[in-house]
């Protein structure tokens, strides 16, 4: 069993904040890791995959960063806004034939 | 564009009854089909993959089976209910199985009582 780490678990933030997320996963065999968002009564939607050591994706206000030889991402959202209240989660898959595992995901809630 | 649907969205079960959930893919062959459960607090846990017709694997062992009769078809079911079946049940499909993103349903709310 892989062990795919989310914290925090939530997070109150005021709209205007920036924060960021962490996501731990195992160093070795690395292949892919992806971050999905989801909203309430909605389906998880893919934000990112990374498979690089050092990479860094944007889209908007939301950006991820990776660490492969430490086993960590981080998501950032810069400006917070309701609309992004969401839980967030990672997903990392490994070379060794797993499929994706999930963490637990971080809660955001953003209040106006 | 690829769709999914799956059905019946909410579901409200005794126990012991059986369950049946579909899910089909719409705009692609052969993909990987799965099915992930989200019990009260956690995250998301796969429950079966699949890789092609009648090709299913488990990941965790339970009361509940999946089978894929078809190339786009995936269906979750169980023979008898427990109270420790109720969750958050999500079908999703991919490309291949390297790693490629998953594409959710809209997921079937099951209560057992």
């Amino acid at each position: 069993i892989l062990n795919v780490e989310q914290s925090p678990q939530s997070l109150h933030v005021q709209e205007g904040d920036s924060t960021n997320f962490t996501c731990s996963f195992p160093s070795s065999n690395f292949y892919a890791l992806h971050w999905y968002r989801w909203e309430t009564a909605k389906s998880p939607e893919a934000l990112f995959v990374m498979t690089l050591n050092g990479d860094e994706k944007k889209k908007g206000r939301i950006s991820a960063t990776l660490n492969t030889k430490e086993g960590y991402s981080y998501l950032y959202i810069k400006g917070s806004q309701p609309e992004d209240s969401a839980t967030y989660l990672c997903a990392f898959y490994n070379n060794a034939g797993n499929m994706l595992t999930f963490g637990g995901g971080t809660r955001l809630m953003v209040k106006p | 564009s690829q769709t999914i649907h799956q059905w019946p969205a909410t579901l409200v079960q005794p126990v012991g009854s059986p369950l049946s959930l579909e899910c089909t893919v719409e705009g692609t062959s052969n993909p990987n089909l799965y099915w992930y459960r989200q019990a009260a607090g956690r995250g998301l846990q796969l429950l079966f993959y699949s890789v092609g017709i009648g090709q299913i694997s488990s990941e965790v062992p339970q009361n509940l089976s999946a089978s894929r009769p078809q190339d786009r078809q995936f269906i979750l079911s169980s023979k008898k209910l427990l109270l420790s079946d109720s969750g958050f049940y999500l079908c999703a499909w991919s490309r291949g199985a390297s790693g490629n993103t998953i594409y959710f349903g809209e997921g079937s709310w099951l209560t057992v009582v």
